[in-house]
């Protein structure tokens, strides 16, 4: 267990919807990370964010938005998907030491 | 940009087999190179780590030596099990609090 959770776990919806997924850090850590998993793009970094504030951006679209609040958990948000945002979404957290990052679950999007 | 290369899979393996997973990276700078592994089902977790050139990172039996000069951080272990079984990822971070890049995985599969 590596103490960040996410939720949901799964989630099937269709195309043109909006959809909000869910991250608890771990206790103590002020960064999140969102990625995406797919079969043909491997793990891509979404975004980051440290103590609420948004340090560094990946290949997020723009339908994408995540916040960080202020107990520290984050939210990303997903809108009018399309079939190609199916995918495992992952939420990492980290501390201070540098590249130790601890993976949540994930949540695993179908876009139908 | 920085980019991580890994090798192709799937590996299939039989139980007590040498294995070697290659990894190679373009970096601007002197990059911090990370593998993760991802067990079915589960998040990414780090395996090991080395932070700099010469550096070699070891856990679990596995272990890799960071190569400046062939730019190159490869993945070994002596003597796989089935429990081995698991996508692999490398990575590399630039500097403390940025975003990992990943390789896109390598699947390795140990048969008994």
């Amino acid at each position: 267990d590596s103490g960040v959770t996410q939720t949901p776990k799964h989630l099937i919806t269709a195309t043109g919807q909006r959809v909000t997924l869910r991250c608890s850090p771990r206790s103590g850590d002020l960064s999140v990370y969102w990625y995406q998993q797919s079969l043909d793009q491997g793990l891509q970094f979404l975004i980051q964010y440290y103590n609420g504030e948004e340090r560094a951006k990946g290949n997020i679209l723009e339908r994408f938005s995540a916040q960080q609040f202020p107990d520290l958990h984050s939210e990303l948000n997903l809108s009018s998907l399309e079939l190609g945002d199916s995918a495992l979404y992952f939420c990492a957290s980290s501390a201070a030491v540098p590249g130790e990052l601890f993976f949540g679950e994930g949540s695993r999007l179908t876009v139908l | 940009g920085d980019s991580v290369t890994q090798m192709e899979g799937p590996v299939t393996l039989s139980e007590e087999a040498f294995l070697t997973i290659n990894c190679t990276y373009t970096a601007t700078g002197y990059p911090s190179l990370f593998w993760y592994v991802q067990y079915p089902g589960e998040g990414l977790q780090l395996l090991l780590k080395a932070t700099k050139a010469d550096d070699k990172g070891s856990n679990k039996g596995f272990e890799a030596t960071y190569r400046k000069e062939t730019t190159s951080f490869h993945l070994e272990k002596g003597s796989v099990q089935v429990s081995d079984s698991a996508v692999y990822f490398c990575a590399l971070s630039l500097s403390g609090n940025t975003p990992l890049v990943f390789g896109k995985g390598t699947r390795l599969s140990v048969i008994a």
